[in-house]
């Protein structure tokens, strides 16, 4: 079964701070999509990556950057020198790739809020 | 391109009344449709899915029920709302087979309903 753990409800940071929301996960597949998408206040989801289960470089994109470790099943986000409009919930999913008629199909996590201080 | 389409963005119903909520998805053929709900705590839990026209796969039991009449139409129905019913639902959307957006979801503005 299918299964996003982000054992962190609630975090707060002083603007600057860097921050690392955790991600585990659990699936029998082989191949899979790990997902982060930030949900502001307004309540819309964003997507913020994609990450397939081949590919583990790291990634960076501006303040965001993700470490996927396969071994440890974990798909964690930094966010670095954070800023108050990065205030949000925060949710880490995984999607199924080899089932079509599902394909697409996110399992969530119960979500991290995220609070930057000014 | 694609977009999705999802009403109304906020919803105050009385308990005992009905519900539709409505999606629809332009700029592709045949995509898999999802309703989801975010209750109080944040977490989001997939309600329904379709893979077509008439095809509705429930993953929870509630008091909810979902049609899809058309190809790109996903409606969200109740005939009587519960207080338990009151969340946050998000329609989505997704291509079956794909190569080009990777299992990605594409999800609606939401609709923020209230059950009093």
């Amino acid at each position: 079964a299918q299964k996003v753990t982000q054992a962190q409800t609630e975090i707060s940071v002083v603007e600057k701070e860097d921050v690392t929301l955790d991600c585990v996960y659990e699936t029998r597949d082989t191949t899979y999509y790990l997902f982060w998408y930030k949900q502001p206040p307004s309540g819309e989801l964003v997507f913020l990556i994609r990450r397939n289960s081949f590919d583990e470089q790291n990634e960076i994109s501006g303040r965001y950057s993700w470490n996927f470790q396969k071994s440890t099943s974990s798909f964690n986000f930094t966010i670095t020198a954070s800023q108050v409009v990065d205030s949000a919930v925060y949710f880490c999913a995984l999607s199924e790739a080899n089932r079509g008629s599902t394909l697409g199909r996110l399992y969530f996590g119960r979500g991290t809020q995220l609070t930057v201080w000014p | 391109s694609q977009t999705i389409h999802q009403w109304p963005a906020t919803l105050v119903q009385p308990v005992g009344s009905p519900l539709s909520l409505e999606c629809t998805v332009e700029g592709t053929s045949n995509p898999n449709l999802y309703w989801y709900r975010q209750a109080a705590g944040r977490g989001l839990q997939l309600l329904f899915y379709s893979v077509g026209i008439g095809q509705i796969s429930s993953e929870v039991p509630q008091n909810l029920s979902a049609s899809r009449p058309q190809d790109r139409q996903f409606i969200l129905s109740s005939k009587k709302l519960l207080l338990s019913d009151s969340g946050f639902y998000l329609c989505a959307w997704s291509v079956p087979y794909d190569a080009k957006y990777k299992a990605e979801a594409f999800f609606g503005q939401g609709t923020r309903l209230t059950v009093v």
